[in-house]
């Protein structure tokens, strides 16, 4: 099953921010990335990490604690277009096996 | 342009039958991997294959079947043995030198009739 945790479902105003966390198992743990998929297309990649810390890259964010085996995307100023489900995924070891979450359902309102 | 190509689009199959589901890709990536996407769920791990002539099976790998001759193809057939095939399935491929970025083909929805 899968190993990762999201929440399933999050609702958010236009022009806010929200946040999405994903905790992952430490085996094997070498970095988290994610992903945006609307429905019926297929997954895009948003951000990564490797190493504690925030990666910016425009409107969007991703954060990770190794110690706390915990991540999250931070999507700020909030667009319509936004509304989409959001996967994060977890690279293991040098097997290259590439494990998604179950995916959090975000749904903008105006 | 680079780019992974799945096809077909849609795929409609009989009960009891083989099917073959095809994904090329000419990024030059060596990593390359099948997912099952059912309604509101998340990406499963079918097969996943580092190199060519080698491949490992993900989490969901029973009725499945897989090869990797050519670096740039990595078909999946989907057997009789798989007693619920009706879903999306998904090719990716990654640069294993980086692995920061999964591309993804725009899949593949194979339904059992």
């Amino acid at each position: 099953g899968q190993s990762l945790e999201q929440p399933s479902e999050v609702t958010a105003v236009e022009g806010a921010i929200v946040q999405i966390n994903c905790t992952y198992q430490t085996s094997g743990f070498y970095g988290l990335s994610w992903y945006q998929q609307h429905d019926g297309g297929a997954p895009t990649f948003l951000s990564y990490n490797a190493l504690d810390g925030l990666e910016e890259t425009g409107r969007f964010s991703s954060f990770l604690s190794r110690s706390d085996s915990y991540g999250y995307l931070l999507l700020q100023e909030l667009q319509m277009k936004d509304s989409a489900s959001y996967f994060c995924a977890e690279v293991r070891d040098s097997s290259y096996k590439l494990i998604f979450g179950s995916g959090t359902r975000l749904l903008v309102r105006p | 342009d680079g780019g992974i190509t799945q096809s077909p689009k849609y795929l409609f199959r009989k009960e009891g039958q083989n099917v073959t589901l095809s994904c090329e890709q000419n990024l030059n990536h060596d990593a390359m991997y099948w997912y099952r996407q059912d309604p509101g769920q998340g990406l499963r791990l079918i097969y996943y294959s580092q190199i060519v002539n080698d491949f490992q099976k993900g989490d969901i790998a029973e009725g499945y079947s897989v090869s990797r001759e050519k670096k740039e193809s990595f078909p999946l057939t989907v057997t009789s043995a798989q007693k619920n095939p009706t879903a999306f399935y998904l090719c990716a491929s990654t640069d294993s030198a980086m692995m920061t970025e999964a591309f993804f083909g725009q899949g593949t929805r194979l339904t059992v009739v």
